[in-house]
């Protein structure tokens, strides 16, 4: 079957401590993104690629570095530069980059101990 | 980004159709109402999307008025996996992300 998936489903980072999330697609699409959710809010846009070897800074990238080598694969670190992490984070990928469908792995909760 | 407006939260019963509102009175004549929904703790799923005319898929209708200032999404007949959190979004030009709101909280009663 054709789809995104995350992993973990839970991560638990410790202080000072980087933190990579695995997003994998199998839709042979050419755009991922990454989105970030805190409870009752909105998605907010952490970085995202349009091609392979290119991505680019959305909403709130500080704290965060993202590397595009294949094109199936998006992985997200979450840095030590990140002083809020705790949140729900969203992969997502879509057939290119402007207006079309974006599809949603499960997600990964990162958990500060 | 143009703006959406969704109330908080709404309640159905089950087997009931349900008609979630989105108002978009900044909308730009090329952008697209695009409608998501999240289940509790799983990523958004997309629902249907249109421009000008009413739209139908197996999840939904999408119904937007002729001036486009608002939206509706019509589930015709509701069941308890409905019940998410509905996201009503515009999309235009090369718009490469989806902005979320906090988006319409849908309870579905047995």
């Amino acid at each position: 079957d054709g789809g995104i998936t995350q992993s973990p489903k839970y991560l638990f980072r410790k202080e000072g401590q980087n933190v990579t999330l695995s997003c994998e697609q199998n839709l042979n699409h050419d755009a991922m993104y990454w989105y970030r959710q805190d409870p009752g809010q909105g998605l907010r846009l952490i970085y995202y690629s349009q091609i392979v070897n290119d991505f680019q800074k959305g909403d709130i990238a500080e704290g965060y570095s993202v590397s595009r080598e294949k094109k199936e694969s998006f992985p997200l670190t979450v840095t030590s530069a990140q002083k809020n992490p705790t949140a729900f984070y969203l992969c997502a990928s879509s057939i290119t980059g402007s207006r079309e469908t974006q599809y949603f792995g499960p997600g990964t909760r990162l958990l500060v101990l | 980004d143009a703006k959406t407006t969704q109330p908080n939260s709404m309640e159905s019963n089950e087997e009931e159709p349900v008609h979630l509102p989105c108002n978009h009175s900044t909308i730009s004549g090329t952008d697209y109402i695009h409608w998501y929904r999240q289940l509790p703790s799983q990523g958004p799923e997309y629902v249907i999307h249109g421009l000008t005319s009413n739209v139908n898929n197996r999840m939904a209708s999408l119904a937007i008025a002729e001036d486009r200032k608002s939206s509706t999404l019509i589930l015709h007949r509701a069941t308890l996996r409905d019940a998410a959190v509905y996201y009503c979004i515009l999309r235009g030009g090369s718009n490469y992300k989806l902005t979320f709101g906090k988006g319409t909280l849908l309870t579905v009663n047995p």
